[in-house]
């Protein structure tokens, strides 16, 4: 199993819509999660961070932390062309390493 | 500095040069992670630091591929005999390096490694 799984295909969304992203994650000892955003040439931006259970909002982005499923997600509100990216889920497994997911392409159509 | 910094940002190398890339993380980020991500694919994870040390060098894909840093700062990942699948884009991230809040990691501008 990967250690962090992000397994849709690219995602297309209207504008104004929300955009849903899900990832799961293989260590139950994983503590910290995060969402990056990276457009196409440039380096991933971290966009959200969550440590404990339940929901954090954060403008426009909530991410969902679920430790007993072991999936974490990421919802985009009022959807912009902006954010079309591709956004990448990580964690933190055992000595530290952060892994990556693959990623899932959102793209906003106006 | 005010982020990561890696340089040179872009480099075009013969197939069998060496290559050193470096990598100038955020000061006082313990925590030091090099990644290679090929066009259209995701991060793949190669080398952490924390400090001087390296507790996980098992994504290295090569006994071609080294990476070290000195004085808990400036990292240098290192390709000898470098073939054209080494060709991708080398990421280097770094954070504070403590399990649990704050940790937080931060990218460099990557360094676009082109073999030919």
């Amino acid at each position: 199993q990967k250690e962090v799984e992000q397994n849709s295909g690219p995602l297309s969304v209207p504008e104004g819509a929300i955009a849903s992203l899900n990832c799961t994650y293989s260590d139950r000892g994983s503590q910290s999660f995060f969402w990056y955003r990276q457009y196409s040439g440039k380096s991933p931006e971290l966009i959200m961070f969550i440590y404990s259970n339940g929901d954090k909002e954060d403008g426009r982005f909530t991410a969902q932390l679920n430790k007993a499923s072991q999936y974490v997600s990421l919802l985009i509100r009022d959807s912009q062309p902006s954010d079309s990216a591709t956004y990448l889920c990580a964690a933190y497994y055992g000595n530290n390493r952060l892994a990556f997911g693959k990623g899932n392409q959102v793209v906003v159509i106006p | 500095g005010a982020g990561v910094s890696q340089s040179p940002s872009n480099k075009v190398t013969e197939k069998g040069k060496d290559v050193e890339l470096r990598c100038d993380p955020i000061s006082g980020h313990t925590a030091l992670y090099w990644y290679r991500q090929s066009l259209g694919q995701g991060l793949e994870f190669l080398i952490y630091f924390q400090g001087n040390s390296a507790p996980d060098k098992s994504g290295l894909p090569s006994d071609r591929f080294s990476a070290e840093r000195t004085g808990g700062s400036v990292s240098t990942l290192t390709i000898q005999r470098t073939q054209q699948e080494d060709s991708a884009v080398y990421l280097c991230a770094s954070s504070l390096g403590r399990r649990g809040t704050n940790t937080e990691a931060f990218f460099g501008q990557g360094t676009r490694l082109t073999v030919v």
